[in-house]
């Protein structure tokens, strides 16, 4: 089951920063925080992960807040192309194969 | 690198008639695969795990019998749905994790999306 949630969508002005907040308070000592994206009928697309630092990479920052329970994804300059679902995922601990489980995620809708 | 081509896009098959969907890994080897499915308007749901070689583990409430899954290579998984009927209709994706080429997380297909009539 997905220890995760999400608001279910939010709006953004292009060109401006996105901030996606998830509430992971569940989250093991070990586990990471993932973010990935889906646009419209396509494959989810791996966005950035981290383990309790904050993390930057070409397409966004990932803050994780010291307690790890919880994590904003920043879209620093959002664009019409980044309007997509998107998913944060906390990796569970698992001898099996170490599966991703989704939840809800929140439809973000880049406005022009 | 690590990605994962999965075929076809979109397929329409007839109630009752089996459809095969392929997931391959490029440019790494899958030691685990996974299959999701997603119907319209809801999130991805986690319906099996397989790893190369072995049975799949299949999620609470998934038909083994139904969804047919083998994973016979380390570059190939099939999905095979068996006996379909229109409330199979959904999109399904799979995702690969392995060896040579995945840094990060796993890396998804591009989605199959089933019409039964």
């Amino acid at each position: 089951d997905a220890k995760t949630t999400q608001p279910p969508s939010m709006d953004c002005a292009e060109g401006r920063a996105a901030n996606l907040p998830c509430n992971h308070s569940t989250i093991s000592g070990n586990e990471y925080v993932y973010w990935y994206r889906q646009i419209h009928s396509q494959g989810p697309q791996y966005i950035i992960h981290g383990l309790k630092n904050n993390e930057t990479n070409e397409m966004a920052s990932l803050i994780i807040t010291e307690d790890r329970k919880s994590s904003t994804l920043i879209l620093p300059h959002a664009t019409l192309r980044d309007t997509a679902v998107y998913y944060c995922i906390v990796r569970p601990r698992s001898n099996t194969g170490n599966q991703f489980y989704f939840g809800t995620g929140t439809s973000l809708t880049v406005i022009p | 690198g690590a990605v994962v081509s999965q075929h076809p896009s979109r397929v329409i098959c007839k109630s009752g008639t089996s459809v095969k969907i392929e997931c391959r890994s490029l440019d790494f080897q899958a030691t685990t695969m996974f299959w999701y499915r997603q119907f319209p308007k809801q999130s991805l749901m986690l319906m099996a795990t397989s790893n190369e070689g072995s049975k799949a583990t299949y999620e609470q409430g998934v038909e083994k019998d139904k969804f047919l899954i083998n994973h016979a290579s380390l570059t190939l998984s099939t999905l095979t749905v068996t006996s379909a009927h229109p409330e199979d209709s959904s999109f399904y994706i799979c995702s690969a994790s392995g060896t040579g080429g995945m840094v990060y997380g796993y890396t998804f297909g591009s989605g199959t999306r089933l019409t039964v009539v």
